[in-house]
């Protein structure tokens, strides 16, 4: 089946100790989101590519940094983790932009603990 | 200032038609209302969108009035599985083709038997 896919879906790392998560896609969507949700909360959009195109929210810390290799592969880097953000961290994708009202498809997102 | 709110939670029965409501006042005119299901350690699952007036599938209905600073998803007939948080997600257009994605607070619904 067609899905987006997380891995690992749990991360233990160390405090300020660099991390990345992985989100790959079998939908071939041009759309890749990056999401933080802390309990009980609502996700938060941290960026989005556009495919090759990163788009940034405005308050998003320069410590969360993104790549995509390619189409299928979306990587999240946390290049100095504090324990503030320990978080489910959700990948998306979608066929069209922020404004074409495509429908997200979620992962189930990679919860990541930080010692 | 772009915002979408949402009661926090809900309790149903069994069997019972349940109402989730979002405001979103300052939508723009060619943004549309998505609504997506969240269950514990999963991802949220698309449930519905729409535009204006109604929409309806095999799930749910949403209800956009037609000044469209609101939105009302119904769930018919809902069971323990649909125990669950709740969100709308409005994308609010802003100037130079940007846009910013708005997702609600949540609502969580608890289905009792």
């Amino acid at each position: 089946d067609a899905m987006v896919i997380q891995n690992p879906r749990y991360q233990v790392t160390q405090f300020g100790k660099p991390v990345t998560l992985s989100c790959s896609q079998t939908l071939n969507h041009n759309v890749m989101y990056w999401y933080q949700q802390k309990s009980s909360q609502a996700p938060k959009l941290l960026f989005h590519y556009y495919d090759k195109d990163f788009n940034n929210e405005a308050d998003t810390p320069d410590n969360f940094q993104s790549r995509r290799p390619n189409t299928s592969f979306c990587f999240l880097d946390i290049r100095s983790p504090g324990l503030g953000d320990a978080a489910m961290y959700l990948c998306a994708t979608s066929r069209g932009g922020v404004l074409s009202n495509q429908p997200q498809h979620f992962g189930d997102g990679t919860r990541l603990s930080i010692l | 200032l772009a915002k979408t709110t949402q009661p926090i939670s809900m309790d149903s029965y069994e069997g019972q038609e349940v109402n989730i409501t979002c405001s979103h006042n300052n939508i723009a005119t060619n943004d549309y209302i998505t609504w997506y299901q969240q269950f514990p350690s999963q991802g949220p699952r698309f449930i519905i969108q729409g535009y204006k007036t109604k929409v309806t599938n095999e799930v749910a209905s949403l209800f956009i009035p037609a000044d469209r600073k609101s939105s009302t998803l119904s769930l018919p007939r809902v069971s323990l599985s649909d125990t669950a948080v709740y969100y709308c997600l409005v994308g609010f257009a802003g100037s130079s083709n940007t846009g910013k994605l708005i997702f609600g607070q949540g609502t969580t619904l608890q289905v009792k038997p």
